[in-house]
Formats: structure tokens, sequence, C-alpha cells
């Protein structure tokens, strides 16, 4: 089946700008995951929906960023008044549970490479 | 706070030696479930291997073998007869089962493994 996507999968913002980050998880994963890597390193968590509530937003760095997921499916990842620091590669990850056992593995996306000038 | 360490940065073969990837963590949980992933340079994060922490029996999936010894809070990956293909950047990561950590993952570093022909 279909795996995690994410659109678009390259932005180039002008400081100052906002910008949306989209993620189509598997079909049926009630968790969803937003991670930030920076260049060279392993990617930080962000936050997580369980379905369409957000159960943790402790990784967001700022205010300026939001994160939805209205219907329990697709997720918005939001960036307001970007800064040249928000220049990442913004990855989406599904799983099917959260509670343990095998359904719990992260299935990633391909990621946004997000470019701030 | 959960950590996890992989002190090889960078690790450079020639086809068809065997390579070791070094992965430590640290956390105060009973209950954690550790990951590697392969993250090749189209960007996407590959799944390779879910462990608990209950289950310390080695693995062996082909040319891939997981060493997981909890007295030493070390979970490596030995890749046999290395090819070019596998040529990525490999990340270790921790997930706890509790506490305000739940559900998210904590990634080592990334060791890049360059496989010369």
């Amino acid at each position: 089946g279909a795996g995690v996507s994410q659109s678009p999968r390259y932005k180039v913002a002008k400081r100052g700008q906002d910008v949306a980050l989209r993620c189509d998880p598997i079909s049926g994963h009630v968790s969803l995951f937003w991670y930030q890597q920076a260049l060279g390193q392993g990617p930080e968590f962000l936050t997580y929906f369980q379905n369409e509530a957000q159960l943790d937003k402790s990784g967001l760095p700022s205010d300026r960023f939001f994160a939805e997921r209205p219907e329990g499916s697709v997720s918005t990842l939001k960036i307001q008044r970007t800064q040249q620091e928000d220049s990442a590669v913004y990855l989406c990850a599904s799983s099917l549970t959260l509670a343990g056992g095998q359904g719990d593995t992260q299935y990633f996306g391909p990621g946004t490479r997000l470019t701030v000038l | 706070a959960q950590k996890v360490t992989q002190a090889q940065t960078e690790i450079s073969v020639v086809e068809k030696e065997d390579v070791t990837l070094d992965c430590v963590y640290e956390t105060r949980d009973t209950t954690y479930y550790l990951f590697w992933y392969k993250q090749p340079p189209s960007g996407e994060l590959v799944f390779l291997i879910r462990r608990n922490s209950f289950d310390e029996q080695n693995e062996i999936s082909g040319r891939y073998s997981w060493n997981f010894q909890k007295s030493t809070s070390s979970f490596n990956f030995t890749i046999t007869a290395s090819q070019v293909v596998d040529s990525a950047v490999y990340f270790c990561a921790l997930r706890s089962m509790r506490g305000t950590s739940y559900g998210k993952l904590t990634f080592g570093q990334g060791t890049i493994l360059t496989v010369h022909p």
C-alpha cells in the first residue's frame, strides 16, 4: 500500500513568509508525528497526534510553529514569519497505534526540505 | 531524560568488508523500544528493526544482524559483506513507553556509512 507522503518536497521561503507543510499518513494509522532534521543531525521530535488530538507539542521550538490534524488523517505543519534558523528537513511519520507491540513502529515520509533565505 | 549516542560519525569500508555501527543509549525506563533506521540519499527514513527491552535475543536478517546488550545499554548493528547499496546514514533511536516522552523517538546523531566498490 501507499506510504507516508509529504508535500511539497522542497520549499524556499523568504524570511518573514508563512509556510504550510502537508503530511498524508498511511491509511488507517492513528498516530502521526512531526520531526525536524537539521543538516547533519538526527531528527528531533516536534509534536504528535492521536487521531485529531494533539497530545504532545513540547518539541515545537516557538509559538510560530503550529500543527493541526482536524479530521484525524492529513496533517499540516505551519510556520509563521519564517526565520533562517527554521531551515531544515521536516519529516512526518505515522504509526498504526501508540500502545506498544508491532503496531507502534513509525514509518516516515520523504520529508519537506525548507530553505529560508 | 533520554539520550542516544552514535559515536562513529563516519565509516568508510570497501565492498565485502563487514562493518559494525555502534549505538549506546541512556534511559531510566524499564520498558522501552530500540530502532534502527536507514536514510539513503533520497532522504526518506527506512525502518530496519524494532527491539523491545525485554528481548535480548540477537537477530539476523540476511546480511544484517543486531546485538542488543542491556547490561551495557548498547544496540549495535552489523552489516556482513557490505555492498555499495548499503551506503547511507544510519540512525539508532529510542522510544519511551511512559511519562511525557511517551511515543516519541529520540534519535542519535547518525553514522554516515560509505561503501566503496
